[in-house]
């Protein structure tokens, strides 16, 4: 079964430093692009970010809500996605989710599945 | 506000058709680029619903569908069912500034 579980959310304050880890199982994780999304409470989806398999470089992109802030990063050896995000703000705050790529061009990107996801708070 | 438009809220009967749209413009919608739909059940995860306009994964009910026009999207369910109650959201590609995925404002779905 395909899965993939986040971990590393919790309370921070401003301008501190998080990362985040999506921990994947039931595929082969080097084979496929890797997102971030997140929802704030009671809000609806939003993209944080992109990564490529290595075969396409490894590349990345970003919304630019969160461009020279967050970087995402992964470990094919561990199966792991990172989300490191710095100089939080308080609308940084929500649930953030990792989600599998199965195209590697992120404008044609649909995403399945989706982790369950971890809150990250950011607050004083 | 949202890059594509949605409606808040639809509803209908058990076993009713209904449709959610999703609008969009020439940087988006109308300039090619796929949509596609998750469904979010109270307190859970999102989940891939239709890809690429009006694709199932596999374990999706035929009940739903997706098609695209110009620049608006629709998803549509029939033979509406209580476990049906929840939030759906559209996705496409804008290429206006930077390029990003963007999402409608989601559709809360309510069975009667």
């Amino acid at each position: 079964e395909v899965q993939l579980v986040e971990s590393g959310g919790g309370l921070v304050q401003p301008g501190r430093s998080l990362r985040l880890s999506c921990t994947a199982s039931g595929f082969t994780f080097g084979d496929y692009a890797m997102s971030w999304f997140r929802q704030a409470p009671g809000k609806g989806l939003e993209w944080v970010g992109f990564i490529r398999s290595k075969a396409y470089g490894g590349t990345t992109e970003y919304a630019a809500s969160v461009k020279g802030r967050f970087t995402i990063s992964r470990d094919d050896s561990k199966s792991i996605a990172y989300l490191q995000m710095n100089s939080l703000k308080t609308e940084d705050t929500a649930v953030y989710y990792c989600t599998r790529a199965p195209v590697v061009a992120v404008e044609a990107g649909w995403f399945d599945p989706w982790g369950q996801g971890t809150l990250v708070t950011v607050s004083s | 506000q949202s890059v594509l438009t949605q409606p808040p809220s639809v509803s209908g009967a058990p076993g009713q058709r209904v449709t959610i749209s999703c609008t969009g413009s020439s940087s988006n919608i109308g300039a090619g680029y796929d949509v596609h739909w998750y469904q979010q059940l109270p307190g859970t995860a999102p989940k891939l619903l239709i890809y690429g306009n009006s694709n199932r994964p596999s374990g999706v009910p035929d009940r739903f569908s997706g098609s695209k026009s110009g620049t608006s999207a629709s998803l549509a369910i029939t033979g509406l069912q209580a476990e049906d109650e929840a939030d759906y959201y559209c996705q496409s590609y804008d290429s206006s500034l930077s390029g990003s995925l963007v999402f409608g404002g989601g559709t809360k779905l309510t069975v009667l």
